[in-house]
């Protein structure tokens, strides 16, 4: 069974740091890894998605890596700025022809100005 | 192109009671998902559907249920309904059922059980 952990479940930082959130899997069968936004209350907004073939993907200050092997991906945000300010949740898609988005449960990312 | 669509945005059961929710996906897309969010439990898979068919389903009771009609559109229904059952619910569309592909959210429902 697909597990998905992100470490740290929050963060707060100033505005202008470089930061990093942390997304872990335990079945490294994985078709795909996505990063998403969720403001509160809100839907959630697809950021970058990195194939299993592929080792990252850059979108404007935005630059997700990952490691299938082990298990791992980092979403790397710089310059961050208060508008940055929402829940951060990674969710890979595995499970072969069954195959579903697990979820982690999220980092809530505050950005002070 | 227009987004995935969702209605209603809120709604107000109570126990008992039965629901149903709508959700278009984005025109061309033939794959729609549903999953529940609630603080608790985190975002968890509900089901798929692709060509009005329910491919995966995940690890939910039987009073959730679903369908999915020829222009895609897809609803999924909730009969007994139980305080658990209150939740955002977010469906994503997805191009041609492909996993490599990305998966479009909506905005959800809001679902609130008294």
């Amino acid at each position: 069974k697909q597990e998905v952990t992100q470490i740290p479940a929050a963060l707060s930082v100033p505005e202008g740091e470089n930061l990093v959130l942390n997304c872990s899997f335990t079945d490294s069968a994985i078709y795909n890894l996505q990063w998403f936004r969720q403001d509160p209350g809100k839907g959630l907004t697809s950021l970058l998605l990195i194939q299993s073939s592929q080792r990252e993907q850059t979108s404007g200050r935005l630059n997700a890596s990952l490691d299938k092997s082990s298990g791992r991906s980092t979403l790397y945000i710089a310059a961050s700025q208060p508008g940055d300010s929402a829940t951060y949740l990674c969710a890979v898609i595995s499970g072969g022809s069954n195959y579903k988005l697990t979820f982690g449960k999220g980092t809530l990312l505050t950005v002070n100005p | 192109k227009a987004g995935v669509t969702q209605t209603p945005r809120y709604l107000i059961k109570t126990r008992g009671q039965q629901v149903t929710l709508s959700c278009s996906p984005i025109s061309g897309h033939r794959s729609v998902s549903w999953y529940q969010q609630t603080p608790g439990q985190g975002l968890q898979f509900l089901f798929e559907y692709f060509s009005e068919t329910q491919r995966n389903k995940g690890n939910f009771p039987g009073r959730f249920s679903g369908r999915q009609f020829s222009n895609s559109r897809s609803e999924m229904n909730v009969s007994t309904l139980e305080l658990g059952d209150s939740a955002l619910y977010l469906c994503a569309s997805s191009p041609e059922g492909q996993v490599y592909y990305e998966q479009y959210f909506g905005p959800g429902t809001r679902l609130t059980v008294t």
